[in-house]
């Protein structure tokens, strides 16, 4: 079964340090997301990105954060001078057509530690 | 805006004996999707059960189904003949039927353990 592939899978990063974690979407799927889960909580919505461009942002989504596709494959999130708060698990999730309901299927996470 | 609350933050069951989880919602949208998810001590989120709000009929995908009560916006989930892999945390969700990039709105979670 097709699967959403994250890296890395763990990272541990000095307070201020720039972070990229990277996502393969399911090959046909055209919706993307990122998800954040602080340890003990409730799993919340980063942003959506579709056609090359973002369909809606949370709050949390500030100018700290950013998301490209650079290529056809690659889904980023880079998070700019992180802070001990970042500390949590990102999930990368994508869809074919979230019009429709369709399933959104979520990768295994990255882990990001920030010290 | 939309809200999801589970209410049991923690659940304990059987093995083989049948448990229900609570979840209710908040929202002035009449189309929707709900969700259950479980999250196991991996982490991964895995899609349990999917429900379209405009269909009456209850999901239901092998042993897990759901009891769906638009009117009073509550979506439970009933585990038969639990294993001990059902053991996980599990997430209501709601997603509102939109155009482009819906997002998921997650409950609090409920901390299922399965006991043998």
């Amino acid at each position: 079964e097709p699967e959403v592939t994250q890296t890395p899978s763990h990272q541990v990063t000095q307070m201020g340090q720039e972070v990229i974690l990277r996502c393969v979407p399911i090959s046909n799927h055209l919706y993307f997301y990122w998800y954040r889960q602080i340890l003990g909580q409730k799993v919340e919505f980063l942003v959506s990105f579709y056609n090359n461009e973002i369909s809606e942002k949370s709050e949390i989504f500030d100018d700290q954060f950013s998301v490209e596709r650079p290529d056809g494959s690659n889904f980023t999130l880079k998070i700019r001078s992180t802070k001990l708060e970042d500390s949590a698990m990102y999930f990368c999730a994508s869809t074919t057509d979230s019009y429709s309901g369709n399933t959104i299927y979520f990768g295994e996470g990255s882990w990001l530690t920030v010290v | 805006a939309q809200t999801v609350t589970q209410s049991q933050p923690e659940m304990s069951v059987q093995e083989a004996e049948t448990v229900t989880l609570s979840c209710t919602y908040d929202t002035s949208e009449s189309n929707y999707y709900l969700f259950w998810y479980k999250q196991p001590p991996s982490r991964q989120m895995i899609l349990v059960i999917r429900q379209e709000a405009y269909k009456q009929q209850n999901a239901t995908e092998n042993r897990f189904s759901v009891n769906f009560q638009k009117a009073a916006k509550s979506f439970s989930l009933k585990i038969s003949d639990s294993q001990l892999g059902d053991t996980a945390m599990y997430f209501c969700a709601f997603m509102k039927r939109e155009t482009s990039g819906s997002r998921l709105t997650f409950g609090e979670g409920t901390q299922l353990t399965v006991n043998p």
